[in-house]
């Protein structure tokens, strides 16, 4: 059975701080697809990045960038010169091709990021 | 383009009531998928509909169903109402959905109270 671990509950750092937040999955399918979502007080998930097992490549978008690394089964994902407005909680995801059932996310518990001044 | 836009945004219910809640999913996306947030559970996936049809289901009983219209919009009922299902319900809406891992954009979802 596919698992996403998030073992940080919750991370409180000053702003301009680096910060990286672990995901680690677990999967019996050589497919599948890595996500991280955001999710700020106003409840709505935000979608952030998608990956799919055959592309290991890291990858940056300003300030946020993601180690994927599938010898440790792990998709970190890290912002750099963290802001205030970066405070949310933070989900990795994980869907498996098999049998076309890509649409079903199974989420980590999420990573409380907590960015004070 | 607009988003996943779901109603009501927020909902009490009373024990042993049922409720429908509402999706409509961002213009050309086919694909709705139903998700349920609690503080123990997390967030767990209870359905999918693409092209009117139930294509994944998640491990919830009978009383958790779905149904998706020709127009994508998607509704989720609820019957028999119990403490438990008290949830914010977050509903998704993809292009392709379960056939390529497409990414999933949320709706800020239906809160759910049950007294």
């Amino acid at each position: 059975a596919q698992k996403v671990t998030q073992a940080q509950t919750e991370i409180s750092v000053v702003e301009k701080e680096d910060v990286t937040l672990d995901c680690v999955y677990e999967t019996r399918d050589t497919t599948y697809y890595l996500f991280w979502y955001k999710q700020p007080p106003s409840g709505e998930l935000v979608f952030l990045i998608r990956r799919n097992s055959f592309d290991e490549q890291n990858e940056i978008s300003g300030r946020y960038s993601w180690n994927f690394q599938k010898s440790t089964s792990s998709f970190n994902f890290t912002i750099t010169a963290s802001q205030v407005v970066d405070s949310a909680v933070y989900f990795c995801a994980l869907s498996e091709a098999r049998g076309g059932t890509a649409s079903k996310l199974t989420f980590g518990t999420g990573t409380r990021l907590q960015v004070t001044l | 383009k607009a988003g996943v836009t779901q109603t009501p945004r927020y909902l009490i219910k009373t024990r042993g009531q049922q409720v429908t809640l509402s999706c409509s999913p961002i213009s050309g996306h086919r694909s709705v998928s139903w998700y349920q947030q609690t503080p123990g559970q997390g967030l767990q996936f209870l359905f999918e509909y693409f092209s009117e049809t139930q294509r994944n289901k998640g491990n919830f009983p009978g009383r958790f169903s779905g149904r998706q219209f020709s127009n994508s919009r998607s509704e989720m009922n609820v019957s028999t109402l119990e403490l438990g299902d008290s949830a914010l319900y977050l509903c998704a809406s993809s292009h392709r959905g379960g056939l390529a891992g497409d990414e999933q954009y949320f709706g800020p979802g239906t809160r759910l109270t049950v007294t």
